[in-house]
């Protein structure tokens, strides 16, 4: 089956560095689509971005990811965290790309930015 | 923006009882989703549905049900709840995967 792999669990940072949130998969299916979500703190995930195109650079709200399939990775990155960055990051992958779409969700990244 | 609603918010049910969640879209999409949520394991997959009637088993589906008897609902249930499924379950809903959640439910079985 398909697995994400999201090799952080908590990332500390201070304020105006920099982050980069690792993201691998595994899948069998070919037309895949992969996504960022944020949850904050008692709240429901909300979709950062998303991309379906290989070696393409993908931007929202300050944060950037490429889909590179070469090395099955999706990393999120961003060059000067805020402290409303403060959240759990998930990375996702849907496919088969027929529109009957299973998502699977990675454990999920705790980022906790400091003043 | 696309609405799910979950009910109940929360919920404490008895070990061996019966407990059921439902989840309500008003976005008009064909794919529905229950995963669990619990520290350390991210967004967990129970079960999943393309359409009404359909119901698709997710990752994680043992002790859990699932009902799609319409486009707007689906129903996760627990027909006799454990402990270990004390978590909290999010219902989401879309389609070519950019999915959208409801605000979760908060499960405590004693």
């Amino acid at each position: 089956g398909d697995s994400v792999t999201q090799t952080e669990g908590l990332v500390t940072l201070t304020e105006g560095l920099p982050v980069k949130l690792n993201c691998t998969y595994q899948t069998a299916y070919s037309d895949v689509a992969f996504f960022w979500y944020v949850q904050h703190l008692n709240e429901a995930p909300k979709l950062l971005l998303r991309s379906s195109t290989d070696n393409k650079r993908t931007e929202h709200q300050g944060f950037h990811a490429t889909l590179h399939k070469s090395s099955s990775s999706f990393h999120l990155q961003k060059s000067s965290v805020q402290l409303s960055d403060s959240a759990l990051y998930f990375c996702a992958l849907s496919g088969p790309g027929d529109g009957n779409e299973k998502i699977t969700f990675g454990a999920g990244t705790k980022l906790t930015i400091k003043p | 923006e696309a609405a799910v609603t979950q009910s109940p918010r929360n919920k404490v049910a008895v070990t061996g009882g019966k407990v059921t969640l439902s989840c309500n879209q008003t976005n008009n999409h064909n794919n529905m989703y229950w995963y669990r949520q619990d520290t350390g394991h991210g967004l967990r997959l129970i079960h999943y549905s393309y359409g009404a009637g359909s119901t698709e088993k997710g990752d994680i589906p043992d002790g859990y049900k699932a009902s799609r008897p319409s486009q707007e609902n689906f129903s996760l249930i627990l027909e006799l709840a454990t402990p270990s499924q004390t978590s909290v379950y999010f219902c989401a809903s879309g389609d070519w995967g950019e999915v959208f959640f409801g605000k979760g439910t908060r499960l405590t079985v004693v």
